[in-house]
């Protein structure tokens, strides 16, 4: 089974304070990517990767940055923590399914992320 | 662009009903559509997957139909449970390389 596991459930951060997310996949896969998750927005996506070092901006990539130097890690980065960044982070990662072809993003169980 | 949505924020149902799920895209180019179950605090579960060289797709209780003349795809659920009680939502592959583009979802409630 897959399994992709984030640092912490939940956190507690303050305005202004670097905070750093952290997503560990255990499958070798080449893709990965963050979200984040709001009431009424759905998942929205902020950063992805399809190899290590390599990073492209996804929807909301603002206020975020991402580093990828091993293949099983992925952290996302928020420089200087805002109170509208409070939010549910999801981090998923996929196969990346041969010829173009999109494959299965799985997840991790999230973190809670509250900027005071 | 493209985008992904479901039809109906909530559904209600009673304890050993069928449910069903609606979907509907935008984009004809799509070729890959995923559902998931997430229950509350806890990251989406992936449930059942299908490709557009597809119309129909079975799992353990769940089936999942694609109609792309209509852009259309719906989840079914058999004999629904109290543990099936949870927000899901769809996925479909976007126009580059792997991404997904996510519906915001439909909060399934069973009734015992």
């Amino acid at each position: 089974d897959v399994k992709v596991t984030q640092s912490s459930r939940y956190l507690v951060k303050r305005t202004g304070e670097k905070v750093f997310l952290e997503c560990v996949q255990d499958m070798d896969h080449e893709n990965m990517f963050w979200y984040r998750q709001d009431p009424g927005l759905g998942l929205r996506l902020i950063y992805f990767s399809y190899d290590v070092k390599m990073k492209e901006k996804g929807d909301i990539p603002e206020g975020y940055s991402v580093s990828r130097e091993k293949k099983e890690r992925f952290s996302l980065i928020l420089e200087s923590a805002s109170t509208n960044q409070t939010s549910m982070y999801l981090c998923a990662s996929s196969s990346p399914g041969g010829r173009g072809r999109t494959d299965t993003q799985y997840f991790g169980p999230g973190t809670r992320l509250t900027v005071l | 662009g493209e985008s992904v949505g479901l039809h109906l924020p909530t559904l209600s149902v009673q304890e050993g009903d069928n449910s069903i799920i609606n979907c509907a895209y935008s984009n004809s180019a799509s070729d890959y559509f995923i559902w998931y179950k997430q229950e509350s605090g806890k990251g989406p579960q992936f449930i059942i997957d299908i490709r557009s060289n597809m119309d129909k797709r079975q799992g353990q209780r769940v089936t999942v139909l694609l109609n792309k003349t209509v852009k259309h795809l719906s989840l079914q659920i058999a004999a629904t449970q109290p543990g099936d009680s949870a927000v899901y939502f769809c996925a479909g592959s976007g126009t580059s390389g792997s991404r997904l583009t996510f519906g915001e979802g439909t909060q399934l409630t069973v009734n015992p």
